[in-house]
């Protein structure tokens, strides 16, 4: 049964702070995995989608990295700012059109 | 981007009244389309998969006649809570999968939240 984890599960930062978040997961034999934005009491903000077959996507100041044979994905966030508190939502789907398995997030406070 | 959407927002009920909660893709067709739900502090948890035309597929542990799927269209799914009782107050989200083409991804509704007094 495929298990989704995040590390930390809360981090706080100044300001400017480039920061990785970690996500893990036990079976690599996965189809996507993607990385989501939640604001407290907010439906889900898809950042970033990686396939299995891509080892890394990009969107501005958020790099998504993947290795799927270790099962394990970062996305690191450069120059933090306080509009980047929140919490980021890690999730993998097994196989096309199933259901994406989330992790339990890690809440990002970012302050100025 | 698709878009999903979800009615209502926010839904306020008494124990044991019956909600129900839409979730269209409003410019794709969708085969198949999930259920969430998260309680405060949790992640999402799937609750079932619903496949137009077809019965819903249950989670473990998710009653499937306390919650009623339906499927009509490739662009309706609805959730129905029946007799909700105040442990059934969470936030709901659905999700409608889109494949094909340069996508094979899950689109994500605003979710619903509903507080059962």
């Amino acid at each position: 049964k495929q298990e989704v984890t995040q590390i930390p599960a809360a981090l706080s930062v100044p300001e400017g702070e480039n920061l990785v978040l970690n996500c893990s997961f036990t079976d690599s034999a996965i189809y996507n995995l993607q990385w989501f934005r939640q604001d407290p009491g907010k439906g889900l903000t898809s950042l970033l989608l990686i396939q299995s077959s891509q080892r890394e996507q990009t969107s501005g100041r958020l790099n998504a990295s993947l290795d799927k044979s270790s099962g394990r994905s970062t996305l690191y966030i450069a120059a933090s700012q306080p509009g980047d508190s929140a919490t980021y939502l890690c999730a993998v789907a097994n196989q096309a059109g199933t259901a994406l398995i989330f992790g339990k997030g890690t809440t990002l406070s970012v302050s100025s | 981007g698709a878009v999903v959407s979800q009615h209502p927002s926010w839904v306020i009920c008494k124990s044991g009244t019956s909600v129900k909660i839409e979730c269209r893709s409003l410019d794709f067709q969708a085969t198949t389309m999930f259920w969430y739900r998260q309680f405060p502090k949790q992640s999402l948890m799937l609750m079932a998969t619903s496949n137009e035309g077809s019965k819903a597929t249950y989670e473990q542990g998710v009653e499937k006649d306390k919650f009623l799927i339906n499927h009509a269209s490739l662009t309706l799914s609805t959730l129905t809570v029946t007799s909700a009782h105040p442990e059934d107050s969470s936030f709901y989200i659905c999700s409608a999968y889109l494949a094909g083409g340069s996508y094979n991804e899950q689109f994500f509704g605003p979710g619903t939240r509903l507080t059962v007094l």
